[in-house]
């Protein structure tokens, strides 16, 4: 089946650096790829759409220079954190359609993000 | 816009009873619906979707569920639940094939013994 592996699984980090995010799809290709921020007890919100050699398309209210997206290659999707702030904690996910589950989104476990 | 509407925040069902989770949506033609699972601190793991044709949806763990075009709804059931189905569920709809899914606020499932 389409696997979406995304890491790390966790992490804290300090107030004012920055947290790299990897996702990465194992067995097809993903042109695009989506960005969650799911707070505790909440809904997941989606943050960005990752296109495969372009700009990443963000949602209103998603500050495009805090939360860096690279989608360099149609396997993998990073979203970097800059400049984190304890507000930014949150658990974000990566989500990818594959092919081979007759076009499904497939999402990664996630990564809680705490910042102290 | 599109948009998606779980109307139950918290459910409790009895082991081995039945369970409905009601999913509704709000959108112009006809979507792409999912139903997700969620256990704590993990990522999403697809129960079933419609895309389209037969309106009753089968999916893994026993789950199943119904597009009713009518009443823009998407619920999903299951005739016996298990302790192990205590998560959170999450209604989700597409736009159309490639768009990013829209999700619902989710329903908590606890399962009393």
């Amino acid at each position: 089946g389409a696997v979406v592996s995304q890491h790390p699984s966790r992490v804290i980090c300090k107030s004012g650096t920055s947290v790299k995010i990897e996702c990465r799809s194992l067995d097809f290709q993903a042109t695009t790829m989506f960005w969650y921020r799911q707070f505790p007890k909440q809904s997941l919100m989606l943050m960005a759409t990752s296109n495969e050699g372009s700009k990443a398309t963000y949602e209103q209210g998603v500050e495009k220079d805090k939360f860096l997206i690279n989608h360099a290659s149609l396997t993998l999707s990073t979203l970097t954190v800059t400049s984190a702030h304890p507000e930014d904690s949150s658990f974000y996910i990566c989500s990818a359609r594959a092919p081979q589950s007759n076009y499904g989104y497939t999402f990664g476990s996630g990564t809680r993000l705490t910042v102290v | 816009a599109q948009s998606v509407t779980q109307p139950d925040i918290h459910i409790t069902v009895s082991e081995g009873a039945s369970l409905e989770l009601r999913c509704n949506y709000s959108y112009g033609a006809t979507p792409y619906l999912f139903w997700y699972v969620q256990s704590p601190g993990q990522g999403l793991q697809l129960l079933l979707k419609y895309f389209s044709g037969d309106t009753l949806v089968q999916g893994i763990k026993g789950f199943e569920a119904e597009f009713k075009r009518s009443q823009s709804s998407f619920n999903l059931r299951k005739p016996s639940v298990h302790w192990s189905d205590a998560a959170e569920y999450f209604c989700a709809v597409g736009e159309q094939a490639g768009t990013a899914l829209i999700f619902g606020k989710g329903t908590t499932l606890s399962v009393s013994s």
